[in-house]
């Protein structure tokens, strides 16, 4: 059975600083992975998927993550945080024999202090 | 195209009741996926629908039901509520199970049980 794990569930950062959250799997077949923003009182919303091919993968508002199967890793990250990345982050994993299951972690919420 | 609808938003129910919860997926759409979130048990996999066949289920009592229709409408059943069942319940679309899984989630029901 696969696994998410979100290191950290509350990442604090400067607006303009680094963002880095960390999600690591475990699974026993090369998996999709993916990273979801919820922001309150909201459904998820897709901010990028790897599924196959290039391992540095490119979503929305600045947001990439790199898949590193030796590392079982796919860390997200923004180069400059904006006051508007505050949000909750899930990190998950479909296995590609589970159809459209998604594994999802605990989650990480990103606080962006001014 | 609109998104994927959730009704009703808000639901308050008392305990030993049921509830039924309705998704609408976004048009063309097949597989509908059904998740709960709760603050400790984070985001958990329910059911997923795929032409009106169920094709996954997770970890819950079977208090818990779905079905989907012809129209790729689903609506999702919780019998004999319990207080562990306040949860947000999002479903998700996909166009098909094919394709590199990408989900669309609505933006949830709110369940409350007193």
């Amino acid at each position: 059975a696969q696994s998410v794990t979100q290191l950290g569930s509350h990442v604090s950062v400067s607006e303009g600083a680094l963002v880095l959250l960390r999600c690591n799997y475990s699974s026993s077949v090369p998996p999709y992975l993916f990273w979801y923003v919820q922001y309150p009182n909201q459904g998820l919303q897709l901010l990028l998927k790897y599924t196959t091919g290039a391992t540095l993968v490119k979503g929305i508002n600045g947001f990439e993550a790199e898949f590193k199967k030796s590392e079982t890793s796919f860390h997200l990250t923004k180069p400059s945080a904006h006051m508007s990345d505050a949000a909750e982050y899930f990190c998950a994993v479909i296995v590609n024999n589970a159809g459209n299951m998604l594994t999802f972690g605990g989650g990480t919420r990103l606080m962006v202090k001014p | 195209k609109a998104g994927v609808t959730q009704t009703p938003r808000y639901l308050i129910k008392t305990r030993g009741q049921q509830v039924t919860l309705s998704c609408s997926p976004i048009s063309g759409h097949r597989s509908v996926s059904w998740y709960q979130q709760t603050p400790g048990q984070g985001l958990q996999f329910l059911f997923e629908y795929f032409s009106e066949t169920q094709r996954n289920k997770g970890n819950f009592p079977g208090r818990f039901s779905g079905r989907q229709f012809s129209n790729s409408r689903s609506e999702m059943n919780v019998s004999t509520l319990e207080l562990g069942d306040s949860a947000l319940y999002l479903c998700a679309s996909s166009p098909d199970r094919a394709t590199p899984h990408e989900q669309y989630f609505g933006p949830g029901t709110r369940l409350t049980v007193t």
